[in-house]
């Protein structure tokens, strides 16, 4: 599986953007980029998830580089629901393959 | 839509105790995963289930085993089990092509 690489963690102030990185160097070009989150004793929601074009609904926006070594997960307005651990998970569509998570970013977001 | 739902929320067994931890899949869904959590650690790849059919195993011991049922509904059974086994473990279900697995909000065991 291509390996992603994460901040361990982010901080935010509520209200404001956030913009969580995510390094792919080695991803292949059949891969799908995932975005899932996790909040405190919560099972993994899904975010959204985008091959080639930059791609957005209604809970954030995915930015991917030309050269698709590397894509950002945008979160317009960080409120305090969205502090979780962030995960960047590449994959083949759904129901074909599984997913790798990694540790994964914890964004904290402060009032 | 009803979401995915897990039983047990919280066990506590044995060490060479067996368990069985169930899931119901989201409506429709015929596509069920099973993952392995970790305290500070992502979420590892079990198995995954498509249409009663394994179609996917993770690095587990044949002592995880698991069944997958025709209304799509799931079970993970565990073995002999081991210290080592105290995670949480969670369930996702997904259509092929869809944007995304949903996951129940998992069953925490705890072996003593």
């Amino acid at each position: 599986d291509a390996k992603t690489t994460q901040p361990n963690s982010m901080e935010s102030n509520e209200e404001e953007p956030v913009h969580l990185p995510c390094n792919h160097s080695t991803i292949s070009g059949t891969d799908y980029i995932h975005w899932y989150r996790q909040l405190p004793s919560q099972g993994p929601e899904y975010v959204i998830h985008g091959l080639t074009s930059n791609v957005n609904n209604r809970m954030a926006s995915l930015a991917i580089a030309e050269d698709r070594k590397s894509s950002t997960l945008i979160l317009h307005r960080a409120t305090l629901r969205d502090a979780a651990v962030y995960y960047c998970i590449l994959s083949p569509p759904v129901g074909y393959s599984t997913l790798t998570f990694g540790k994964g970013t914890m964004l904290l977001v402060s009032p | 839509e009803t979401g995915v739902t897990q039983s047990p929320t919280h066990l506590i067994k044995t060490r060479g105790q067996q368990v069985t931890l169930r899931c119901s899949s989201q409506s429709g869904h015929n596509t069920v995963s099973w993952y392995q959590q970790a305290l500070g650690q992502g979420p590892q790849f079990i198995f995954q289930y498509y249409r009663e059919e394994e179609n996917g195993r993770g690095n587990f011991p044949p002592r995880f085993s698991g069944l997958q049922f025709p209304n799509y509904s799931s079970e993970l059974n565990v073995n002999a089990l081991e210290l080592d086994d105290s995670a949480l473990y969670l369930c996702a279900s997904s259509l092929p092509d869809m944007g995304g697995y949903t996951f129940g909000s998992g069953t925490r065991l705890t072996v003593v």
